[in-house]
């Protein structure tokens, strides 16, 4: 498996522009994560996923971001409109749940550097 | 505050020593994990304590626990410059996967 796959791995957009950034994460594993880090406030979870299904989005800042699973291949994190506070970076991270274990080893994306400007 | 807390922020030592790195949380757990972090890449999982295991070991890595105490520390034996990277604990609540500020380490030739 190629691992955890990220697009785009640079952006730069104009404030109030509309932001899409994508996952596709390890075949087989049912648990999805999404990140944001910044020196200010280091690795903050935003929203994770479990069997696509939204689990916990209290970590998404305001309504301006929203995050999909449309199916177990791929997930969306879209942020509309975009301001320059949004800069950071962000990653996917995917782990796989075991019956009577919740939570294995998560793995990483190489992550998206979103600059705002 | 959704993160663990770990101290300290930074450590510099010399190649050959030992670093020990520290992670206090809050809340219960299922296991406990540390993650590596190279400047400009994507987190690398080292290690996974589960929440009735006191200590484990992986290679030059020590990792132990005490739920008791709500902490847990990471060793790395005789350090080489190649282990200078930001070193993050993570907490696992019911597959919530939960990260502490890091630990900058320098280890320096």
């Amino acid at each position: 498996d190629a691992g955890v796959i990220q697009s785009p791995r640079h952006e730069v957009t104009e404030m109030g522009q509309e932001v899409t950034l994508r996952c596709k994460p390890i075949s087989g594993h049912d648990y999805l994560f999404w990140y944001r880090q910044t020196m200010m406030r280091g690795l903050e979870l935003l929203i994770y996923f479990n069997n696509n299904v939204p689990i916990d989005d209290s970590g998404m800042p305001e309504d301006r971001f929203s995050a999909k699973m449309p199916n177990a291949s791929f997930s969306t994190l879209k942020i509309q409109p975009s301001e320059p506070r949004d800069s950071a970076v962000y990653f996917c991270a995917s782990s796989l749940g075991k019956q009577g274990f919740i939570g294995t080893e998560a793995f990483f994306g190489q992550g998206t550097r979103l600059t705002v400007v | 505050s959704q993160q663990g807390e770990e101290d300290p922020q930074a450590l510099s030592i010399q190649e050959g020593e030992n670093a020990t790195m520290n992670c206090s949380y809050k809340t219960s757990i299922n296991n406990l994990q540390w993650y590596r972090q190279n400047s400009g890449r994507g987190l690398v999982h080292l290690i996974l304590i589960r929440s009735n295991e006191r200590e484990k070991h992986s290679g030059r890595l020590r990792v132990t626990l005490d739920t008791s105490k709500k902490s847990s520390s990471l060793l790395i034996t005789a350090s080489r410059a190649a282990d200078t990277a930001s070193y993050f604990c993570a907490i696992n609540q019911g597959g919530k996967l939960i990260f502490g500020q890091g630990t900058e380490l320098s280890v320096k030739p």
